[in-house]
Parts: C-alpha cells; structure tokens; sequence
C-alpha cells in the first residue's frame, strides 16, 4: 500500500508570493495533520482535519489556511511568504483521530 | 519553556550497544505517548506509542512512561548502524494523536 504522498518535494519562491502544498493520505485514513520543521527542531502542529472538518489549529498565523477534500486529501495553503517560513512541511494521516499518525516526506520550502 | 524536552544529544554509541533516549513534558494532559525515528530528508517514521505508564516492548524497542514524573523513556537493545537517526519524541492531549507536540530529537551514531 502506498504511503502518505505530498507534492511538491521541494518548492523554491519569494517573498510575498503564495504557496500551495498537497497531501494524499494512505488509503482510508480520515484524519490529516499538518506539521512545520524548522531545521533542527521538531515538527510543530499548524492543522488538523478529520471527515472534512478542522479540528485543532496550532499557533500560527492566518497567512496559513487549509482544508480537506472528500476523499481526504488534503491542501495546505501559506499566503503572503516570509523567509521564516522556510521549513520541511509534513503531512500525516490516520485512520481515526485515536490512531497514531503516518507522516510523508514533506515539502521542503525554501524562500528567497 | 517548551511542553517538551529532549536530550539534544548528539549520542554516539558502538554497535551492540543499548541507548537510552528520554524526554521530559510539563503538561498534565498528556496521555498519548509516541517515539518516531526520522533518517535524513525523510519524514519521521512511527516506532512505538503507548497510553499508559509503564513499560512496552516491541522487538529491540521497549518505551517507558512514568507519567507521575513527566518523563519517557526509549531503549534500544542491541543497536545497529541502521539505527544511526534523529529520534524524536512526541505527545498529546487525551486520544487525539492528531494534533501531537515534539520534542526537538535526538541524533543518534551507531558506529560499527
């Protein structure tokens, strides 16, 4: 069975700019998270979505949105780019809200 | 102060040898244990979690939890240079793995 997939592996953009990153879940999983990476710490929390709804957000700004389409996959959308927002941004899923979570291999960002 | 703490090491170790990675939290609320294990460039892979206090092995993995002293532990018997890779430790509030607090890893070098 297929893992948890994200697109795209690395994206480059500038300051200002918007971004959009993709998260497909193992097959069946309803619940995706969504995680940052700063290099050298580990991932923070920035959204959670189960059967479509949110169900957690972290402690970030509303540049960061995100939503879940019905068969689970998942967008996660950054606007107005700052060069802290350079990170590793992962996906993980589950099959309900109690199981432990799969991550992908994530999106690296890099902003100039 | 962050929720959780973890020995930033980094840990070398020769092979055979047992490690021991630990993390301390401060929130009361946590009742969701999980250690993954994250390779360069990769995303963290789930090893084992847990809900109660005491100990859980799987294979050369055991996971310990003392939650009246806010403390967690992962031993690693027997360990290869394939185990040579961040660990982290992650937590969360009641049943919801979905929305887990990190500690910042562990490096661990396994050398032959």
């Amino acid at each position: 069975d297929a893992g948890v997939t994200q697109s795209p592996t690395h994206l480059i953009k500038t300051r200002g700019q918007h971004v959009t990153l993709r998260c497909s879940p193992i097959s069946g999983h309803k619940s995706v998270s969504w995680y940052q990476q700063v290099l050298g710490q580990g991932p923070q929390f920035i959204f959670q979505y189960y059967e479509k709804e949110e169900r957690g957000r972290g402690n970030f700004p509303d540049r960061f949105s995100a939503r879940q389409f019905p068969n689970y996959s998942s967008e996660l959308n950054v606007n107005a780019l700052l060069l802290g927002d350079s990170a590793l941004y992962l996906c993980a899923s589950s099959l309900r809200t109690r199981e432990p979570q799969h991550f992908g291999d994530g999106t690296r960002l890099s902003i100039l | 102060q962050k929720e959780v703490e973890q020995d930033p090491g980094p840990l070398s170790v020769p092979e055979g040898a047992i490690v021991s990675l630990n993390c301390t939290y401060s929130n009361s609320a946590f009742q969701y244990f999980m250690w993954y294990r994250q390779y360069s460039r990769k995303g963290p892979e789930l090893l084992m979690y847990t809900y109660s206090s005491g100990n859980k092995e799987d294979g050369r993995f055991t996971a310990q939890v003392d939650k009246s002293s806010k403390y967690i532990s992962l031993f690693i018997r027997d360990s290869q240079p394939s185990d040579s890779a961040t660990y982290l430790c992650a937590m969360s509030e009641g049943t919801n793995a979905g929305k887990s607090t990190f500690g910042d890893g562990t490096t661990l070098t396994v050398k032959p």
